[in-house]
């Protein structure tokens, strides 16, 4: 079953505007993780935050994590149309070794 | 990192038929994953391909429909049998990375059942 559930489920910016995607999951968890997905092809990662770490940055992108109400959200700042891509959060529970994605978020950047 | 090869990239098969996922990996790594990825749908692990041993499948998901080979620690197969226009979808393989934290992800096969 989905761990995670992700909020917007689309998204369409203007380039150079923000973007704010939210992923919310159920049990206790190892770490967080992001991964971005261009038109349908393999994932890539961007970003993983540790159950005892609050906010982590890289480059243009910023991640929070409240593990008390078990959500985290993925900014994408200054956004540029190569940013279109899905973009999804995925938990290792603390109990496993697993992964497990949440639904995803479809984000467009118009230029 | 890791860098993975996955073929085909996509086929379309008439229903009944099988279809074998290839993935090679430039490095030992000691356990595979697959995924599915149903039309506009997250991804949903199929089985875990352990060297040496039966991969262990996820709720849902049979040996008989998805067996899967894993002769060695830097390659692995998934097949799909007796397909249906259900099976269309996106099939990932992946593996963690040194770490053993993040995942590293082939480029998918799309599969178009008719």
């Amino acid at each position: 079953s989905q761990q995670g559930e992700e909020d917007p489920q689309a998204l369409s910016i203007q380039e150079g505007e923000n973007a704010t995607m939210n992923c919310s999951y159920k049990t206790s968890i190892n770490n967080l993780q992001w991964y971005r997905q261009n038109s349908g092809r393999g994932l890539v990662h961007l970003i993983l935050i540790r159950s005892n770490e609050r906010e982590k940055h890289s480059g243009r992108l910023r991640v929070t994590l409240d593990t008390s109400k078990k959500s985290s959200s993925l900014l994408i700042t200054a956004s540029r149309a190569a940013d279109t891509a899905s973009y999804f959060c995925a938990t290792e529970e603390a109990a496993g070794n697993k992964l497990t994605f949440g639904g995803g978020t479809r984000v467009l950047v118009k230029p | 990192s890791a860098v993975i090869s996955q073929k085909p990239s996509r086929d379309i098969c008439q229903r009944g038929t099988s279809l074998t996922i290839q993935c090679q990996v430039d490095s030992q790594v000691t356990m595979m994953f697959w995924y599915r990825q149903q039309p506009g749908q997250s991804l949903t692990l199929i089985a875990t391909a352990n060297q040496g041993s039966e991969a262990t499948y996820e709720s849902g998901f049979v040996i008989d429909k998805f067996p899967i080979s894993r002769p060695n620690l830097t390659f692995s197969t998934l097949t799909v049998s007796n397909m249906s226009p259900e099976d269309s979808s996106i099939y990932l393989c992946s593996v963690r990375g040194p770490t053993n934290e993040k995942l590293f992800f082939g480029s998918g096969t799309q599969l178009s059942v008719l």
